[in-house]
């Protein structure tokens, strides 16, 4: 597996908290993004990073913020977790220069009660 | 974005036979395709992929297919085994830059001994 490390990889927390996630990895890649995983959906991109302090949004940004302060380092913010926020939320890493494999963490699974 | 459709959502197989998943996409520029299998509680690991410059690719038991005209892409495992048992994702990259993968919403693959 490659070097990424998910922290927590399991919270529950109350409605309306602040939720830090952490993605850290050790391969030095450019690429680093953030997913949902949901029943019947598959993996939906949330954010993601293609270098240090620059980060875009994917297709499910809605009510989550990212930073990434170093290149080993990706954070995800849920503000005020809602309840549709519970899922299990994956990390995902890519080298990029025409390598557009990407490998995943571990996951985190969040229940938002 | 990418738009990635996949059938079936589950499919039950019999130890031995042949599995088919198939995969259609929406921007015709897309030229990356992986499959990843997640077996259940873990995380999901890359299987085999293709670019769109081949039209299959075999890894021992495993074969993608890809269609560029019509836009689809297939999964064939022969014959399966229990270890088949899992959660099969497609993808594709989305073509203009960052390296980004939408996925299909998946199929649950049973093998039945």
């Amino acid at each position: 597996d490659a070097g990424i490390t998910q922290s927590p990889r399991h919270k529950v927390t109350e409605t309306g908290t602040p939720v830090t996630l952490r993605c850290h990895q050790t391969e030095n890649h450019r690429y680093m993004y953030w997913y949902r995983q949901d029943p019947g959906h598959g993996l939906r991109l949330i954010h993601y990073s293609y270098g240090v302090k620059d980060t875009d949004k994917g297709e499910v940004s809605d009510g989550y913020s990212v930073s990434r302060s170093k290149t080993e380092d990706f954070l995800l913010t849920l503000e005020s977790a809602t309840s549709s926020q519970t899922s299990v939320y994956f990390c995902a890493i890519s080298e990029g220069g025409g390598s557009n494999i990407q490998y995943f963490g571990a996951g985190t699974r969040l229940s938002v009660l | 974005g990418e738009n990635v459709e996949q059938h079936p959502s589950t499919l039950s197989v019999q130890e031995g036979d042949s599995a088919v998943i198939k995969c259609t996409y929406s921007d015709s520029a897309s030229n990356y395709f992986p499959w990843y299998k997640q077996e259940l509680g873990k995380r999901p690991q890359l299987i085999i992929d293709i670019r769109s410059n081949v039209g299959e690719k075999k890894d021992q038991r495993i074969a993608v297919t890809l269609n560029k005209t019509a836009k689809h892409f297939s999964l064939h495992i022969t014959e399966t085994q229990p270890e088949d048992s899992a959660v099969y994702f497609c993808a594709a990259v989305w073509p203009r830059g960052d390296y980004k993968l939408s996925f299909g919403a998946g199929t649950t693959v049973t093998v039945r001994a």
